[in-house]
């Protein structure tokens, strides 16, 4: 297993076209998080699920904004309408949450995301 | 409200000198992450802990659960260090991290 990988660790676009972000996670874990991050800011969380129900939703996440999980392994983050302030690093990260206990999480290397 | 506090924002330090980089959180959590970022973007875990203290080569963890505050200490500091340190806190298990704005660390040789 390779880790965390997103895909693509670049994405430039016009304002007003949609984007689609994927992320894969480390296999066995049951965990998947999204989060924003905005130059000199710490990251902000957007949503997270656990296997392929999706647990909760941050209000930064507009109804622009959708993100699935439809078989627990991989997920996509689609954002409509690109606005100039969707601008940001968008970082997933995945963790294996069970009985035993929380084993940490593993961050993938972000999708660095510019509307022009 | 859940909130984590870091301090400082911004250190500059001369190779081989002890840093300390210091968080402090507003309620009880279940447990507090360090992570590290490097330009470009991605996210490193150093430690995620909960009680006590943890050690990684250079680097050492600490936190005090009854005053809510924990500490990232860099022993020996190298120019390798330099890079933006963010302490994290999940609030109950499993669940979403809150962080901190990060500590922006310049090592300079």
């Amino acid at each position: 297993d390779t880790g965390v990988s997103q895909d693509p660790r670049h994405k430039i676009t016009k304002r007003g076209q949609n984007v689609t972000f994927r992320c894969d996670p480390i296999s066995e874990h049951n965990r998947l998080y999204w989060y924003r991050q905005t130059l000199g800011q710490g990251p902000e969380f957007l949503t997270y699920f656990q296997n392929e129900a999706q647990l909760e939703k941050s209000r930064l996440l507009s109804d622009r904004f959708s993100a699935e999980r439809p078989k627990g392994s991989f997920s996509t983050l689609e954002i409509q309408r690109t606005e100039q302030g969707d601008s940001a690093m968008y970082l997933c990260a995945s963790s294996l949450i069970s009985r035993g206990g929380d084993y940490g999480y593993t961050f993938g290397s972000g999708t660095r995301l510019t509307v022009v | 409200k859940n909130e984590v506090e870091q301090s400082p924002q911004n250190l500059t330090a001369q190779e081989g000198e002890f840093i300390t980089i210091n968080c402090s959180y507003s309620v009880g959590i279940s447990a507090l992450h360090w992570l590290q970022q490097h330009p470009g973007g991605g996210i490193v875990s150093l430690f995620m802990l909960s009680s006590g203290k943890k050690k990684h080569g250079r680097l050492i963890a600490t936190i005090n659960i009854q005053e809510k505050h924990s500490s990232l200490h860099i022993t020996a500091s190298h120019p390798r260090d330099s890079a933006v340190y963010i302490c994290a806190a999940t609030f109950a298990k499993g669940n979403k991290l809150v962080f901190g704005a990060g500590t922006i660390l310049r090592v300079k040789s």
